[in-house]
């Protein structure tokens, strides 16, 4: 079955600094990249997704690359402000609806 | 429209007691899916059911049961808990993406 592994498992930055997180993911059936924000005591939310025919995305401050002959993509959010702390998820999913999730990134911006 | 329900929101258990953890979704979705989420493990699949009728395994199965009671409910039991089985339990919905309960904190002593 697929194996997704992200890293760091924590990072922290200065507000206003970039943050980059990177996963990698195994099973080449996977076309369904997503990557969700966790804040305490809630579920995961989806922040951006980006599909195999994609190899980038960008939505304000954080955007999504995707390299599918590597099998690795990666979340970058640009002018980070405090309520982007979270622990943040990367998945991968393929046609049957079968998401794995890596391990979390817990993101600490410093004002 | 509430999205993704999940009651209780926090249980504490005695070893060897038995509970269920309700899920209900109101987007009409065919797949429907329950994770557990254990520090520095991330959200690991229990059992999944991608349509009204059918449950399938998923990575940590053991310990756990399921029911599709329809298309809107989908409930995780817990038979006799054990303490392995303290974590965060989240209830999702899926079409294309994963869209999460707020889950249950449950506790097991």
């Amino acid at each position: 079955g697929e194996n997704v592994e992200q890293h760091p498992s924590t990072l922290s930055v200065q507000e206003g600094d970039s943050a980059v997180i990177k996963c990698t993911y195994s099973d080449s059936a996977s076309n369904y990249f997503p990557w969700y924000k966790q804040e305490l005591g809630k579920g995961p939310q989806l922040i951006i997704d980006i599909r195999s025919n994609v190899g980038e995305k960008k939505d304000q401050r954080i955007a999504v690359t995707l390299n599918k002959t590597a099998k690795h993509f990666s979340l970058h959010i640009t002018e980070t402000q405090p309520e982007d702390s979270a622990v943040y998820f990367c998945a991968a999913g393929d046609n049957n609806n079968d998401m794995r999730f890596g391990a979390g990134t817990r993101l600490t911006v410093k004002p | 429209n509430a999205g993704v329900t999940q009651t209780p929101k926090f249980q504490v258990l005695k070893t060897g007691q038995s509970m269920t953890l309700q899920c209900a979704q109101d987007m009409n979705h065919n797949s429907m899916y329950w994770y557990r989420q254990d520090p520095g493990m991330g959200l690991r699949l229990i059992y999944y059911s991608a349509s009204e009728g059918t449950t399938d395994k998923g990575e940590v199965p053991n310990g756990y049961n399921v029911s599709r009671l329809n298309k809107r409910e989908f409930s995780l039991r817990l038979e006799s808990a054990a303490p392995s089985q303290t974590s965060v339990y989240f209830c999702a919905s899926v079409w294309d993406t994963a869209f999460f309960g707020q889950g249950t904190r449950l506790t097991v002593v």
